[in-house]
């Protein structure tokens, strides 16, 4: 069955201090992995699509990575603003368009 | 320009009547995405239209709910007796041709009490 786990459920930090997100997967042939930002009563925010083990991307604070097992969402030295629900999707390689989500993690960045 | 627009941001309904919500896609997006989310849980994926047409309608969870879209556009999600259990954030989406980037609308929060 395919699954999406993301790691911590939440996630304290003060401006400055990097850390990074996990996601682990397990899916029958992935096509791509997702991460979107979410705020609070706000739909998600696309950030990043990874497609193959070893490929990374970068946005502003923000880097992701993937390996055959899980991806990485590294935040460097952030700021308050990032403060957000990151979520974690998956798309198999049989379907063009559905996405199965992780549950997120809920970063807080204090000043 | 403009993005995915959902409408109401929030229904509050009583146990058993009927909602329909309503979402306005990007211009020029063929595929529309429906998707709920519950409290403390992950994105659940409903329903996927290309165009008007609804070839994956494995997530709708009991045949109270179904899905419209019409002109290749506006799409609505109805719901049937709604049940305490309904109550969650209905997310749509819309993807340009070619294209597995989902852009999300902000969301109708539905309250059923």
């Amino acid at each position: 069955e395919d699954q999406v786990t993301q790691s911590p459920e939440a996630l304290r930090l003060q401006e400055g201090e990097s850390s990074s997100l996990n996601c682990s997967y397990t899916v029958s042939g992935l096509r791509g992995l997702f991460w979107y930002r979410q705020d609070p009563g706000k739909g998600p925010e696309f950030l990043f699509t990874l497609y193959s083990a070893g490929e990374e991307k970068e946005k502003e604070r923000l880097k992701a990575t993937l390996t055959k097992k899980e991806s990485f969402l590294h935040i460097t030295a952030p700021k308050p603003e990032d403060s957000a629900t990151y979520l974690c999707a998956v798309q198999r390689m049989d379907s063009s368009y559905k996405l199965i989500f992780g549950s997120g993690t809920r970063l807080l960045v204090r000043p | 320009g403009a993005g995915v627009s959902q409408s109401p941001s929030n229904k509050v309904t009583e146990k058993g009547k009927d909602v329909e919500l309503r979402c306005d896609p990007i211009s020029g997006h063929t595929a529309l995405y429906w998707y709920r989310q519950s409290l403390g849980q992950g994105l659940e994926f409903l329903i996927y239209f290309q165009g008007n047409s609804a070839p994956d309608k494995s997530g709708l969870p009991s045949d109270r709910f179904s899905a419209e879209r019409t002109g290749g556009s506006v799409s609505t999600l109805t719901i049937q007796r709604t049940q305490q259990e309904d109550s969650a954030v209905y997310l749509c989406a819309s993807s340009p041709p070619g294209s597995t980037e989902a852009f999300f609308g902000q969301g109708t929060r539905l309250t059923v009490v």
